[in-house]
């Protein structure tokens, strides 16, 4: 089975842009969460997807944002960017039987 | 806010010693998991252990849980220079779906 899979890796935006990422999970998992990993806050957890649903949220700006299509499939978006959103941004998909958590390669995200 | 706590936040070894990172947590949990995070990568999966479990092993791993002190603790046996890595215990609390609150993780520097 692939594993999780993120897209693009690297990516260079200014101040005030916007971005959008995305993340198809392992085959047959219907979770999907994305972390934020910065060198100062560590890794934290902006929201969770199921069938399509947000299921749970971090304390981020509604600047962060994402949803889930229906081949679980999952995108988040950042908009007015700020040099603080350089990061890298993880997803992760779940599998349901064993409550295991997988990880993507994560997106590394750089705001000049 | 962090969950969780490691100790040390960094650990130097000559190959071949053990590695012992310790976790702390401050909430009731379903599960805890431990990851490993090579520089600039994602986040590798190691192990998962359940509330009701004291001790799991997967090859040169060994992972405790101590409910009552809110605790878990990582032992790798054998270190290899490849083992250098950031360690993150992270914990599934009770009701919280599948999001994961993360530790600060432990640097392990592995000397060949």
């Amino acid at each position: 089975k692939a594993g999780v899979t993120q897209t693009p890796r690297y990516l260079i935006k200014t101040r005030g842009q916007q971005v959008t990422l995305s993340c198809s999970p392992i085959s047959g998992h219907r979770s999907v969460s994305w972390y934020q990993q910065t060198p100062g806050q560590g890794l934290q957890f902006l929201f969770e997807y199921f069938s399509e649903t947000q299921r749970n949220k971090g304390n981020f700006p509604g600047r962060f944002s994402g949803r889930q299509f229906s081949n679980s499939r999952s995108e988040m978006n950042v908009s007015t960017l700020e040099l603080g959103d350089s990061a890298l941004y993880l997803c992760a998909s779940r599998d349901g039987g064993r409550n295991t958590i997988y990880f993507g390669e994560g997106s590394w995200l750089t705001v000049v | 806010s962090q969950q969780g706590e490691e100790d040390p936040q960094a650990l130097s070894i000559q190959e071949g010693e053990n590695a012992t990172m310790n976790c702390s947590y401050k909430t009731s949990i379903n599960n805890l998991q431990w990851y490993r995070q090579n520089s600039g990568r994602g986040l590798v999966h190691l192990i998962l252990i359940r509330s009701n479990e004291r001790e799991k092993h997967s090859g040169r791993l060994r992972v405790t849980l101590d409910t009552s002190k809110k605790s878990s603790s990582l032992l790798i046996t054998a270190s290899r220079a490849a083992d250098t890595a950031s360690y993150f215990c992270a914990t599934v609390i009770n009701n919280a779906g599948n999001m994961l609150t993360f530790g600060g993780g432990t640097r392990l520097m592995v000397k060949p």
